[in-house]
């Protein structure tokens, strides 16, 4: 079975520019999550989809952060403008949820964003 | 609110030493909890969960970790460290939701 798939895998940018990720899941899993990783630190949830529908993004910095998952399947995590804080690890993560809160999520390789 | 503390950034052993990683939650109720491990340039892959099934749960790779609720601890351990078991370990606690909360992981190398 194909992992969850990600790219660009490494993306330098400056600050105030804009960028954007994509994740493939695995075939059939409903939930999608995005997470960023900041250097020392674990994955921080920013948010989670259920097919289409968006069922967390209360760690989402909605004023530069955007996502979103088209038809239930891939999703784009965009940030716009950049600023040198958002440096990190963005991990895309998904799961089947047929048994709910124990179902083990499936991590990509994530993009690692450099902001200068 | 939930969290997990792990004790210690950094961890080293010799190959064929014994793997300790602490890890210890805050929950007000019966949490499930992860271990995932990171190599580098990698994603997070799931070693085992807590589910509240069995409080002594194996994991792959020869990892194992006990479900000790009076001392509110979900530590990982391995009885022989391999060289191949050098990355990031990560624990991870949930409740009634499926999202996870991270600690910030323990470094572990291992000397030959």
């Amino acid at each position: 079975e194909a992992g969850v798939a990600q790219s660009p895998r490494y993306k330098i940018i400056e600050k105030r520019q804009s960028v954007a990720f994509w994740c493939n899941p695995i075939s059939g899993h409903a939930t999608l999550y995005w997470y960023q990783q900041i250097l020392g630190q674990g994955p921080k949830l920013l948010i989670q989809f259920q097919n289409n529908g968006v069922v967390d993004d209360s760690q989402l910095p909605k004023d530069r952060f955007s996502a979103e998952r088209l038809k239930g399947v891939d999703s784009t995590l965009k940030i716009q403008p950049a600023k040198l804080e958002d440096s990190a690890v963005y991990l895309c993560a998904s799961s089947t949820t047929r048994t709910g809160w124990t179902d083990t999520q499936y991590f990509g390789p994530g993009t690692r964003l450099t902001v200068l | 609110a939930q969290s997990v503390t792990q004790l210690g950034s950094h961890v080293s052993v010799s190959e064929g030493a014994l793997v300790l990683l602490r890890c210890n939650y805050s929950s007000s109720v019966p949490p499930y909890l992860f271990w995932y491990v990171q190599y580098p340039n990698q994603g997070l892959q799931l070693l085992l969960k807590y589910t509240s099934a069995a409080t002594l749960v194996k994991g792959i790779n020869g990892f194992e970790a006990e479900f000790k609720k009076s001392e509110t601890s979900f530590h990982l351990t391995k009885p022989s460290a391999h060289m191949s078991d050098a990355a990031e370990y990560f624990c991870a606690v949930n409740h009634n939701t499926d999202k996870l909360i991270f600690g910030t992981g323990t470094r572990l190398q291992v000397f030959p």
